[in-house]
């Protein structure tokens, strides 16, 4: 069964400070992952995507890896800020029948204290 | 452009009743999604539509679930009869799919809340 495992499954920081958010996949086979940041009320909002080919992808304070190898990705946050509290979530894309299925982590909620 | 337009933002209902959530994409979309989002699954992608056509509806939970999408421009979820599971934010998203890519983006309305008596 295609999976994808997020973790930690929430994070507090202090603004101004770094962070790493973690994604593990078992989706096979694999057409792309992305993150999303989803702030409380809203709908998600695409931070990176990444294909099979390429390892890393920034956002501005945002920096995305990926191990297709290991199957594994993770998101950096730089010098965080007050804003960055949010959910974040990853989404892996696989093909099925002519289509291409994403498949949710559970997300990591952060929250940024000053 | 307005974004994807849902309505209601928030729906209270009681058990038993009908449900109908309304999605308009942004104009030039072809490609629309409706998810449902709980705490307990997170986001789960429930139909998705292709040109107007439904293209995967394996997400739907139970016939009480049923999509359409007319035209291009709207489209609608009903739940009949509701059940206080269905509880949730439902979110509809949209996107321009071109030929085959699959690294189209989603653009995602703000939900609307649905609670179930």
């Amino acid at each position: 069964k295609n999976q994808v495992e997020q973790s930690p499954q929430s994070l507090i920081i202090l603004e101004g400070k770094n962070c790493t958010l973690q994604c593990n996949y078992t989706v096979s086979p694999f057409s792309n992952l992305r993150w999303y940041k989803q702030d409380t009320g809203r709908g998600p909002v695409s931070l990176t995507i990444m294909t099979f080919s390429e390892n890393t992808k920034s956002n501005g304070r945002y920096t995305a890896t990926l191990d297709a190898d290991t199957k594994q990705s993770s998101l950096h946050i730089t010098a965080s800020q007050l804003s960055d509290s949010a959910s974040y979530i990853c989404v892996v894309r696989f093909p099925s029948g002519g289509s291409y299925i994403p498949t949710f982590g559970r997300g990591t909620s952060l929250i940024v204290h000053p | 452009d307005a974004g994807v337009i849902q309505s209601p933002r928030h729906e209270v209902t009681e058990m038993g009743q009908e449900v109908t959530l309304r999605c308009k994409p942004i104009s030039g979309h072809n490609s629309l999604f409706w998810y449902r989002q709980t705490m307990m699954r997170g986001l789960e992608l429930l139909i998705y539509f292709n040109n107007n056509v439904p293209i995967d509806d394996s997400g739907m939970p139970e016939d009480r679930f049923s999509a359409k999408m007319p035209n291009a421009s709207f489209s609608t979820l009903k739940i009949q009869p509701s059940e206080p599971r269905d509880s949730a934010v439902y979110f509809c998203a949209s996107s321009l799919a071109q030929g085959g890519q699959s690294t189209d983006t989603q653009y995602f309305g703000p939900g609307t809340r649905l609670t179930v008596l």
